[in-house]
């Protein structure tokens, strides 16, 4: 069974500090992984993908990934009370084009 | 203005109707998916395409079916036989090659 884990939270943290988003997966032989933003009642946007050991920034977030661990995370900085949503972690485990998506992480941003 | 678009946006059904969900994309992408989304689940694949006139079964298919007429269309048919049909349901599109998704903006089915 491919599976791909998320702590569904909600994780707290106050404005201006970092939030950490953490996701394993089960499947060694995924190639890309990906994280999406998804507010209530709405569709998933793509933040960031990542395809190589090590980290990727892109403004105020950094996915990090792990494939000997088998974990993807990321890393908000700064946060604020606009980054308050669901997080989707999601990981193609080289079939197809299929994509296994996570439950997601609840992140609430407290001003 | 490139984009994927889904309609309606709200949908009611009574028991025993078959509906259809719209989903049109303007990317140029060659494949395209249908997932649902329950409270507190993941996204569940029910059907995707890569070419037209083609497409393949997901991890839910039963009680659903698509088509693929045209590369900028992949409708979808909630039918009778889906029992538990209230939810959100999400089209996406990627360029073959290259995994990455994007999403349009849903349709949410509530049957009565």
């Amino acid at each position: 069974q491919k599976e791909v884990e998320q702590n569904s939270g909600p994780l707290s943290v106050p404005e201006g500090a970092i939030a950490s988003l953490n996701c394993t997966y089960s499947d060694r032989v995924s190639q890309s992984f990906f994280w999406y933003r998804q507010y209530s009642g709405k569709s998933p946007e793509l933040i960031m993908s990542i395809y190589s050991n090590g980290d990727k920034e892109d403004g105020r977030f950094t996915a990090q990934l792990n494939k000997a661990s088998q974990y993807v995370s990321l890393l908000i900085r700064d946060s604020q009370p606009s980054d308050s949503a669901t997080y989707l972690c999601a990981v193609n485990n080289g079939g197809y084009q299929k994509v296994t998506f996570g439950t997601g992480t609840k992140l609430q941003v407290i001003p | 203005d490139g984009g994927i678009t889904q309609s309606p946006k709200y949908l009611f059904r009574k028991e025993g109707q078959n509906v259809t969900l719209s989903c049109e994309q303007n990317l140029n992408h060659d494949a395209m998916y249908w997932y649902r989304q329950d409270p507190g689940q993941g996204l569940r694949l029910i059907y995707y395409s890569q070419i037209v006139n083609d497409f393949q079964k997901g991890d839910i298919a039963e009680g659903y079916s698509v088509s693929r007429e045209k590369k900028e269309s992949f409708p979808l048919t909630v039918t009778s036989a889906q029992k538990n049909p209230t939810a959100f349901y999400l089209c996406a599109s990627s360029i073959i090659g290259d995994d990455t998704q994007y999403f349009g903006p849903g349709t949410r089915l509530t049957v009565l």
